[in-house]
């Protein structure tokens, strides 16, 4: 099993829509969770960091953490097509590293 | 404040050669880590610095090596190149460790011939 496992995309939504990104992770120990966002051909960026169960919600972004489930996501609203990119997440594994997950290609359609 | 500065952005080696690539972090910064991404294996963790020492190491041959300096900037050298070695090759800064937040720089694209 991966550290961190994204959903298979890749994800296709239309202007305006919610966009639902998950993953899950197989540490307990892991305490901390990043969601990067990348666009081709560029270095990932990121853009939400979440630490506590709940969720965490920063303009149109909102993260979502359940320890108990292992289970983090990342909801965008009013999705646009500048939103369209590789959604990485990662996770604060054994040691202080960052594992991250395979990514999921998202595609707003204006 | 400057981003996290890497060099050179591409390079082209050919195989059995070595190379050095450089990072230099977000100023204040004293976690520097590397990663290795590729189309088929995603971002790969390859190792992380804090203060000069190496905290962390991921699962990647010998070949691949690193240090820190004393101004936190950091070098990672890959020894005896491999065609599967080409690679965007991404170094991440953090104030401390990596449980808080690590800002990527625009990484060197590695590509062995």
């Amino acid at each position: 099993q991966k550290e961190v496992e994204q959903n298979s995309g890749p994800l296709s939504v239309p202007e305006g829509a919610i966009a639902s990104l998950n993953c899950t992770y197989s540490d307990r120990g892991s305490q901390s969770f990043f969601w990067y966002r990348q666009y081709s051909g560029k270095s990932p960026e990121l853009i939400m960091f979440i630490y506590s169960n709940g969720d965490k919600e920063d303009g149109r972004f909102t993260a979502q953490l359940n320890k108990a489930s292992q289970y983090v996501s990342l909801l965008i609203r009013d999705s646009q097509p500048s939103d369209s990119a590789t959604y990485l997440c990662a996770g604060e594994t054994s040691g202080s590293r960052l594992t991250f997950g395979e990514g999921t290609q998202l595609t707003v359609n204006p | 404040k400057a981003g996290v500065t890497q060099t050179p952005r591409y390079l082209i080696k050919t195989r059995g050669q070595q190379v050095t690539l450089s990072c230099s972090p977000i100023s204040g910064h004293r976690s520097v880590s590397w990663y290795q991404q590729t189309p088929g294996q995603g971002l790969q963790f390859l190792f992380e610095y804090f203060s000069e020492t190496q905290r962390n190491k991921g699962n990647f041959p010998g070949r691949f090596s690193g240090r820190q300096f004393s101004n936190s900037r950091s070098e990672m050298n890959v020894s005896t190149l491999e065609l599967g070695d080409s690679a965007l090759y991404l170094c991440a800064s953090s104030q401390t460790i990596m449980n808080t937040e690590a800002f990527f720089g625009q990484g060197t694209r590695l590509t062995v011939v």
